[in-house]
């Protein structure tokens, strides 16, 4: 079984602030694979980020940024310094693909982001 | 451009009726994915296919049905088995055993009256 939970469900903040979105999953498998997506008001999930089990190495791209933890099963995300055009809904998800040999993916309950100018 | 087509955008049906979500992609995917997304739940996977003329059922398949004819195309019924079928409907594809990357489309709103 796999399971990604988001707790938090809808974050607003005033545009140049941070915010950081948490992400915990819970899955038996030692090979997964982690993602986030960016769902914007058109409805379109835009893939971000995919991260496999086995590289935990931290990234910055532009204004965003991961923090992967094994230790605590969690895959945060950051956007520095917001925008209005950040504002959507962000969903974590998780794979057991390489076991099963198909991408089925278990999506998070999705963070709404509002950015306010 | 390459991507995936869903339609119709919206869509009104009766109770009682059934419905037929189109989703065609021209990515050479031999993946396809339908998941149903509603308000405060996220994403839940209805049906999957991995090839042509093979399908499987996800997490929530009861009152739902799907072909798989050809590469490119993965049309969705809802039927009026479907209890609660008000939804938004999302298509996804991807390259088969991949590492799982999905690219969907703009998804289909459904509204039952």
């Amino acid at each position: 079984a796999q399971k990604v939970t988001q707790a938090q469900t809808e974050i607003s903040v005033v545009e140049k602030e941070d915010v950081t979105l948490d992400c915990v999953y819970e899955t038996r498998d030692t090979t997964y694979y982690l993602f986030w997506y960016k769902q914007p008001p058109s409805g379109e999930l835009v893939f971000l980020i995919r991260r496999n089990s086995f590289d935990e190495q931290n990234e910055i791209s532009g204004r965003y940024s991961w923090n992967f933890q094994k230790s605590t099963s969690s895959f945060n995300f950051t956007i520095t310094a917001s925008q209005v055009v950040d504002s959507a809904v962000y969903f974590c998800a998780l794979s057991e693909a390489a076991r099963e040999g198909n991408n089925r993916l278990a999506f998070g309950k999705g963070n709404q982001v509002v950015v306010i100018p | 451009d390459g991507g995936i087509t869903q339609s119709p955008k919206y869509l009104f049906r009766k109770e009682g009726q059934n419905v037929t979500l189109s989703c065609e992609q021209n990515l050479n995917h031999d993946a396809m994915y339908w998941y149903r997304q509603d308000p405060g739940q996220g994403l839940r996977l209805i049906y999957y296919s991995q090839i042509v003329n093979d399908f499987q059922k996800g997490d929530i398949a009861e009152g739902y049905s799907v072909s798989r004819e050809k590469k490119e195309s993965f049309p969705l019924t809802v039927t009026s088995a479907q209890k609660n079928p008000t939804a938004f409907y999302l298509c996804a594809s991807s390259i088969s055993g991949g590492t799982g990357e999905l690219f969907f489309g703009e998804g289909s709103r459904l509204t039952v009256l």
